[in-house]
């Protein structure tokens, strides 16, 4: 257990649903992540929030929108997903935005896009 | 911008040898790098962390070593044990105002009994 829990863990949802993809961290940490993880590709960071505003968005498309409304919760709401969203999405915290802060990762959440 | 290599992409052993992983990467203006073990279908988890300023380091039967100057970090497993089989991965954190990390894809081990 890293501290950082994800839910649902599993998720199997049509491309005119709407879903949202849930993190909550009990550190204390004050910055959370969320990364997508495809089958042969390095993780792509998505978004960051420090202290609950955003401070980084990778050009990932509207159809993602994030929410933080508070230190320890980070959503990610999804609409109109494409088959190519179908990865592994994690969620990450750490105390501060440095380089210096080891990065503390959720199980993340399998979703698949039919 | 920071590229991330990891090689070999997959590797196979006999329990009981040890093993070197490595990571290249191309900009060696890093704050720090870490290794991370996956297990399938999970999140990472954190193995070691090596500041910049830093040469090595150790925890148990894993020790990471990081040279900046040839953009090369290795991480050594002593005496690998099935349950060592994972993906490792290894993630730059590069210098700026912010936290920015570059992940390589990952060396997939498999520990055979």
């Amino acid at each position: 257990e890293t501290g950082v829990t994800q839910t649902p863990r599993h998720l199997v949802m049509g491309m005119t649903n709407k879903k949202s993809l849930k993190c909550e961290q009990h550190l204390g940490h004050n910055a959370m992540y969320w990364y997508k993880q495809s089958a042969k590709k390095p993780l792509e960071l998505m978004f960051v929030y420090s202290l609950e505003e955003r401070v980084e968005n990778n050009s990932v498309p509207s159809r993602f929108s994030p929410e933080c409304p508070n230190s320890s919760h980070l959503f990610l709401h999804l609409h109109t997903l494409q088959p190519e969203d179908s990865a592994l999405y994690l969620c990450a915290s750490s105390h501060g935005l440095a380089s210096s802060y080891e990065q503390y990762f959720g199980p993340g959440t399998r979703l698949t896009v039919t | 911008k920071q590229e991330v290599t990891q090689i070999p992409a997959a590797l196979s052993v006999p329990e009981g040898e040890n093993l070197v992983l490595n990571c290249s990467f191309t900009d060696s203006a890093i704050y720090n790098l870490q290794w991370f073990r996956q297990d399938p279908g999970k999140g990472l988890t954190s193995l070691l962390l090596i500041q910049s300023s830093q040469r090595e380091q150790t925890s148990g039967r894993l020790n990471a070593s990081l040279d900046k100057s040839s953009g090369r970090s290795t991480l050594y497993i002593a005496a690998s044990q099935p349950g060592d089989s994972a993906t490792y991965l290894c993630a730059l954190g590069n210098s700026g105002g912010y936290q920015k990390v570059t992940f390589g894809i990952g060396t997939k081990l498999q520990v055979i009994p």
